[in-house]
Order: C-alpha cells, then sequence, then structure tokens
C-alpha cells in the first residue's frame, strides 16, 4: 500500500505561470517532508521540505505548504521557468532512527512551455 | 566539498549473475542509504548504514545485501540477478547528527541493465 501518492504523473505549465505540485500521505506518524528534483539521468536534488509543526515553508520560487489534518501537501513553482522542468518526488519521513529511510511518491514530471 | 560519488555509472550484466555498486559519501557523512528506481515507480528504499551497521532495510529479497566500511563508504551487492532488477540504483548520504531532520543528499546512480 502506498503511503505517498502523487497522483497526477504528469503537469504542464506555462512559463511565468504557477505550478502546483500536490502529494497526499496516509500515515499520519510522517513528521517531515520533503520535496526533490530529478532530471534524467542523475540523481534527486533536494528542493524544499517542511516539518509536521509548520503549515508553510518558503525558499526563493518555492513554496510548500503542508495541510496535517487533510495529510496533504503541495509544492508551488511561481514563476514557473524552462529550467524547472523535470520529475518532482514528494518524500515524508516519521522514524527518527532511520532518517536515511524516506517513503517516496512515484513523482510528477512537471513540463514548463516556454 | 565532492559530492556523492557512484560507481560505475552504467553496468550490463546477465542473468544469474552478481553484481557490487559502490557509493562514496560526502566527507563527514556517516550514514548511507540506497534506493532502487524503476521506470514508473517512485524511489524505494533498499537499506541504511550508520557507523558500519546496517541500521533498517527496506522490503527486499535477501539477494540484495550491502555493508559500510570504516571509512563511511558503502557497498551494495545483488546475487543471482534477475531481469527485474534492472534499475537505477541510488545512493544517499546524510551526517545524522540525531534528532533532527536532515535532507539526503543523492548520487547520480548506477543504471544497471540485466539481460
Amino acid at each position: 500500500d502506498q503511503q505517498v501518492k502523487q497522483n497526477s504523473p504528469s503537469l504542464s505549465v506555462q512559463e511565468g505561470r504557477i505550478s502546483i505540485l500536490n502529494c497526499d500521505y496516509t500515515n499520519s506518524m510522517f513528521d517531515y517532508f520533503l520535496w526533490y528534483k530529478k532530471y534524467p539521468a542523475e540523481g534527486p536534488t533536494f528542493l524544499i521540505s517542511i516539518s509536521s509543526i509548520k503549515d508553510k515553508n518558503e525558499d526563493g520560487r518555492f513554496t510548500v505548504f503542508l495541510n496535517k489534518s487533510a495529510k496533504h501537501l503541495s509544492l508551488h513553482i511561481v514563476p514557473s521557468q524552462p529550467g524547472d522542468s523535470a520529475v518532482y518526488f514528494c518524500a515524508a519521513s516519521g522514524n527518527r532512527r532511520s532518517q536515511g529511510n524516506l517513503i517516496f511518491g512515484k513523482g510528477t514530471k512537471l513540463s514548463v512551455k516556454p | 566539498k565532492a559530492g556523492v560519488t557512484q560507481t560505475p555509472r552504467y553496468l550490463i550484466k546477465t542473468r544469474g549473475q552478481q553484481v557490487t555498486l559502490s557509493c562514496s559519501p560526502i566527507s563527514g557523512h556517516r550514514s548511507v542509504s540506497w534506493y532502487q528506481q524503476t521506470p514508473g515507480q517512485g524511489l524505494q528504499f533498499l537499506f541504511e548504514y550508520f557507523s558500519e551497521t546496517q541500521r533498517n532495510k527496506g522490503n527486499f529479497p535477501g539477494r540484495f545485501s550491502g555493508r559500510q566500511f570504516s571509512n563511511s563508504r558503502s557497498e551494495m551487492n545483488v546475487s543471482t540477478l534477475e531481469l527485474g532488477d534492472s534499475a537505477l540504483y541510488l545512493c544517499a548520504s546524510s551526517f545524522q547528527t540525531g534528532g533532527t531532520n536532515e535532507k539526503l543528499f543523492f548520487g547520480s546512480g548506477t543504471q544497471l541493465s540485466v539481460l
């Protein structure tokens, strides 16, 4: 059973507009969430994270929102740029004794069109 | 600071063979985790090592094993390769101070093809 779900396999957005990537989780024990970006033939790169004690974290063009009651988080990219085109993975962590064990979603492929 | 280094970058093997993949973490990082990524799937956790001890293991058969050395470098081994083992194998490291959430830094991966 998937504990972290990214229900949209792909998303296409026009350059300059907002990209919203969504992620749902089922395990209420998760207390730390991360977003990674991945280009083909490269490893994932950390983008932004949020602790369960917060509901928003912002870093430049990237903002992550967390709705614990709905077990939902979203990544907003404003404004979107063609270089943002990549696969975005949502990940969750809840095991303090094994922080190297992240539970990943299957990813959303973002295409930003010029 | 050098990033996470994985070797080899690409590997082609045949069914039944065994393979060893190597990972050098970022200097000072004590935790190394391994993940498998297959097409259409997210990253699936294989195992985590910390100070030469396996701290956690994912839901993979015993054919998948790993170890960590005293310098934090890690290797993973897959024995009796099957076609379904074809995947991108990613290594990630983190410092792991304990008690705080830390992000993982990933290498570029080893692309394994089993024929």
